[in-house]
């Protein structure tokens, strides 16, 4: 059981480039949630998924897009590039929409856009 | 609306001090209230929770009381170690919500 992965852990993007964050996890949870973390500051919700076919936007959802096609997989995308993407991107999941549900999380792709 | 606020950090201790990190938070109804810990180079990782008032989390020595009245959820430890270095956060989820609302999150360094 390898939990919440993502991929890749490091990568370096020039302004105006696309890349894909991937994101994957094992144990079958319905809610898969996307979020960015700037230094010194707290977690912010960029998309989530509440199921295959299902998503909406979090709180910072520009210049972002998403798509869910299959429970385990939820792949992040950054279509131009920008300097104000540049952050730690982290992939959660959960069996219910929280309350006393715990959100299980990856361990972090950093991303640098110059 | 919803949001969180933690006690600015860094924290640094001596091995075997007291801990508190300080939360409180605004929200209307009654949130679920947790502490995640992110250990360096890693992801975040559930520490407590508390899902209704006066309820007490605890783990791994860790402790935090869901306060209603003073809307705080402070985070305790009687001894800290060395292995206890990381950061902090404080984070709810309001029903009406859609996923957990963290706070800026507190950085602790304990030396030996």
């Amino acid at each position: 059981n390898a939990g919440v992965t993502q991929t890749p852990k490091f990568r370096i993007l020039k302004i105006g480039q696309s890349m894909t964050l991937q994101c994957t996890q094992d144990m079958n949870h319905n809610y898969m949630y996307w979020y960015r973390q700037d230094p010194g500051m707290g977690l912010k919700l960029i998309y989530y998924s509440v199921g295959a076919g299902i998503t909406d936007k979090g709180e910072v959802p520009n210049g972002y897009n998403v798509s869910r096609s299959t429970t385990e997989d939820f792949p992040l995308r950054l279509e131009l590039a920008a300097p104000s993407q540049t952050s730690v991107y982290f992939c959660a999941s959960s069996l219910l929409a929280g309350g006393p549900d715990e959100q299980y999380f990856g361990p972090g792709t950093r991303l640098t856009v110059t | 609306g919803n949001s969180v606020t933690q006690m600015e950090g860094p924290v640094t201790l001596s091995e075997e001090a007291f801990l508190t990190i300080n939360c409180t938070y605004t929200a209307t109804g009654y949130p679920s209230l947790f502490w995640y810990v992110q250990y360096p180079g890693e992801g975040l990782q559930l520490l407590l929770k508390a899902t209704k008032a006066d309820d007490k989390g605890s783990n791994k020595g860790f402790e935090a009381t869901y306060r209603k009245e003073t809307t705080s959820f402070h985070l305790e430890k009687g001894s800290v170690q060395v292995s206890d270095s990381a950061v902090y956060f404080c984070a709810l989820f309001n029903q009406a919500g859609t996923a957990l609302i963290f706070g800026k999150g507190t950085t602790l360094s304990v030396s030996s």
